[in-house]
């Protein structure tokens, strides 16, 4: 089945740690985009890439960093300098004529 | 970023009900999308629309695109609860650029 995957579904990171999200879909997507959702918030725009080996900075970029590589692929980094990681983060992809779908979201906790 | 003004923030009512929300911007969008969010998910494409004017019906789901092509709204007819979650506008820029609305949370009551 054609789709995005985002992996794992639940994540638990220790407080200085970095852990990385994982992003993937074989629907032949040249954007890709990562949001951050807090409760009873909006979709916030961590990073986006518009085609492999580029990414652009969105409105809440700092503490995470991303890597385009391939284009079925675009992990999201939350590294140390995130003071407040806690958080549900979605990933969407999106073709040049279609709409963005989006993955099932990965919900992150520091413990 | 892009702001876009959803309202209401969240509404709830009795299993039967019409509902209706809707997202204003102060930026003209190319296209309108509606999603719909359910609790620990990702969001799902209900709508789109991509013409000033445009209605567009998805079963009790009717959405139009504004005249000015800086608002769109959503109707729901005769909710029933699995309505409920959270709802979200897009609206899509030229390029590949899109912005969220803060979401209309709904609550149906049997």
């Amino acid at each position: 089945d054609g789709g995005i995957t985002q992996s794992p579904k639940y994540l638990f990171r220790k407080e200085g740690q970095n852990v990385t999200l994982s992003c993937e879909q074989n629907l032949n997507h040249d954007a890709m985009y990562w949001y951050r959702q807090d409760p009873g918030q909006g979709l916030r725009l961590i990073y986006y890439s518009q085609i492999v080996n580029d990414f652009q900075k969105g409105d809440i970029a700092e503490g995470y960093s991303v890597s385009r590589e391939k284009k079925e692929s675009f992990p999201l980094t939350v590294t140390s300098a995130q003071k407040n990681p806690t958080a549900f983060y979605l990933c969407a992809s999106r073709g040049a004529l279609t709409e963005a779908f989006f993955g099932q979201g990965t919900r992150l906790t520091v413990v | 970023g892009q702001q876009l003004n959803q309202s209401p923030q969240s509404m709830f009512i009795q299993e039967g009900e019409d509902v209706s929300m809707n997202c204003t911007s102060s930026s003209i969008f190319n296209t309108w999308l509606w999603y719909k969010q359910d609790p620990g998910e990702g969001p799902v494409l209900l709508i789109a629309l991509y013409k000033a004017g445009e209605l567009t019906s998805n079963g009790r789901l009717t959405a139009q695109f504004g005249i000015t092509r800086k608002d769109s709204f959503l109707n729901i007819s005769a909710s029933i609860p699995s309505d409920v979650g959270i709802y979200f506008c897009a609206g899509q820029l030229p390029g590949n650029q899109f912005y969220f609305g803060t979401g209309t949370s709904l609550t149906v009551i049997p």
